[in-house]
């Protein structure tokens, strides 16, 4: 139990354009779920978190214009990356709280994006 | 700032060895703890939670809290190559809503043959 998945796995992009990624609770229904980047060698850095139905709350430094997240249903959160840039290609991966009192979160398997 | 530190590593330990991994935490509201194991290239894979004081046992894996030390860690009997990873010690954030983990940099973990 507790899958989580993403899509896409990779995204190649130009410039300026946008990017859609998913995250969908896949067995269970997902109370909260957490959006990560991690840069090759470096931990993972939370960027914001999502409770759906909501608005996302963001970490200090994160441009929420930048980084729109949707949270949709109990069981999908998306993250679009606007007007993309070569410094924000990473690893993006999320994560998911199946809410039934503990505080695990599960991940999805990440989307690795590259802006050229 | 809330911090969970980890020594960086590599830990290296031969095959059959007992892998001994620590994390000490600076948030004495943190209630839950986990262990992540996270292979080059992949997303982090939830191993252990622990929520009290003592040992808890998985298979090979047992994790140990000390909520009076902020210490927790991670112990790998029998390690294999297989186990060669970074192991991310996280903790909930006593003071933060909708369940947010802080996480150390890391572990990593080099078995040899």
């Amino acid at each position: 139990g507790a899958v989580v998945s993403q899509h896409p796995s990779w995204v190649i992009c130009k410039s300026g354009t946008s990017v859609k990624i998913e995250c969908r609770s896949l067995d269970f229904q997902a109370t909260t779920m957490f959006w990560y980047r991690q840069f090759p060698k470096q931990s993972l850095m939370l960027m914001a978190t999502s409770n759906e139905g909501s608005k996302a709350t963001y970490e200090q430094g994160v441009e929420k214009d930048k980084f729109l997240i949707n949270h949709a249903s109990l069981t999908l959160s998306t993250l679009t990356v606007t007007s993309a840039h070569p410094e924000d290609s990473s690893f993006y991966i999320c994560s998911a709280t199946p809410g039934r009192g503990g505080h695990e979160q599960y991940f999805g398997p990440g989307t690795r994006l590259t802006v050229t | 700032q809330k911090e969970v530190e980890q020594n960086s590593g590599p830990l290296s330990v031969p095959e059959g060895a007992i892998a001994s991994l620590n994390c000490t935490y600076s948030d004495r509201g943190s209630q839950s703890f986990f262990w992540y194991r996270q292979y080059s290239g992949k997303s982090p894979e939830l191993i252990m939670s622990i929520y009290s004081n003592g040992d808890k046992e998985d298979g090979r894996f047992t994790a140990q809290l000390n909520k009076a030390s902020q210490y927790v860690s991670l112990l790998i009997r029998d390690s294999q190559p297989s186990d060669s990873a970074t192991y991310l010690c996280a903790v909930t954030d006593g003071a933060g809503g909708y369940n947010k983990l802080i996480f150390g940099a890391g572990t990593r973990l080099a078995v040899h043959p």
